[in-house]
């Protein structure tokens, strides 16, 4: 059984750089695809990207170039960087396990709010 | 990428069937199989409950099923419980997109 935890500041200042990490347990990394999906307070769902170790990446258009995705097999993990962050960013970020066939996410974070203020 | 249309809320009374509905394009869920359901309650991560439009996962209760038309995909819920009351996301590959979610639908058990 795949567990996932997200970790990271829960504030982040405007125009800084929000930074989460993902720690994978019960699978290796190196295994799956991974994504980060968001949800801002009483919104819906937004997928951000999802990355494979093996350096295969897709990030969501509409954040431009901010976001970046990583994977560190050395620590079963993977990470989230979003640069020049607004209040716009603020939301309960979740990491999830991609399919093999890649069409759907079967194991979820508990998720973690990032606030963005100053 | 639009986001998939769903109804702000459907409900229900315990034992009733209730259905939701989510509406893409012809390049979203009218051209591929890959239309995913997920359950959330409130403050917890989102649930699957069905993929690829008709398959549920092990553990889910065969009261949920799913099913395409077009570019509509739509989840029922039958036998309604409790348990049920939550939020209901759909979400369909989309090429080279990928993945566009639906704006989400509350269900309501009276």
């Amino acid at each position: 059984q795949v567990q996932l935890q997200e970790s990271g500041p829960g504030l982040v200042k405007p125009s800084e750089t929000l930074s989460l990490t993902c720690t994978v347990s019960g699978g290796s990394v190196t295994n799956s695809y991974w994504s980060w999906i968001r949800q801002p307070p009483g919104k819906g769902l937004e997928w951000l990207g999802y990355i494979y170790y093996g350096g295969d990446t897709k990030y969501n258009p509409s954040l431009k170039s901010r976001v970046t995705m990583s994977v560190d097999t050395s620590k079963n993990l993977f990470s989230l960087k979003l640069t020049s962050v607004t209040a716009a960013d603020t939301a309960v970020y979740y990491c999830a396990k991609i399919d093999v066939w890649g069409s759907f996410w079967d194991y979820w974070g508990q998720g973690t709010l990032v606030t963005v203020s100053s | 990428q639009s986001a998939l249309t769903q109804p702000r809320s459907v409900s229900g009374s315990p034992g009733q069937t209730v259905t939701i509905s989510c509406t893409g394009t012809s390049s979203d869920v009218g051209r591929y199989d890959y239309v995913s359901w997920y359950q959330q309650h409130p403050g917890k991560a989102p649930k699957l409950v069905i993929y690829e439009v008709i398959k549920r996962p092990s553990g889910v209760p065969d009261r949920f099923s799913g099913s395409k038309s077009g570019i509509t995909a739509s989840l029922t819920i039958a036998g309604l419980q409790a348990e049920d009351e939550a939020d209901y996301y759909c979400c369909s590959y989309a090429g080279s997109f990928p993945y566009v979610f639906g704006t989400g639908t509350k269900v309501a058990v009276l």
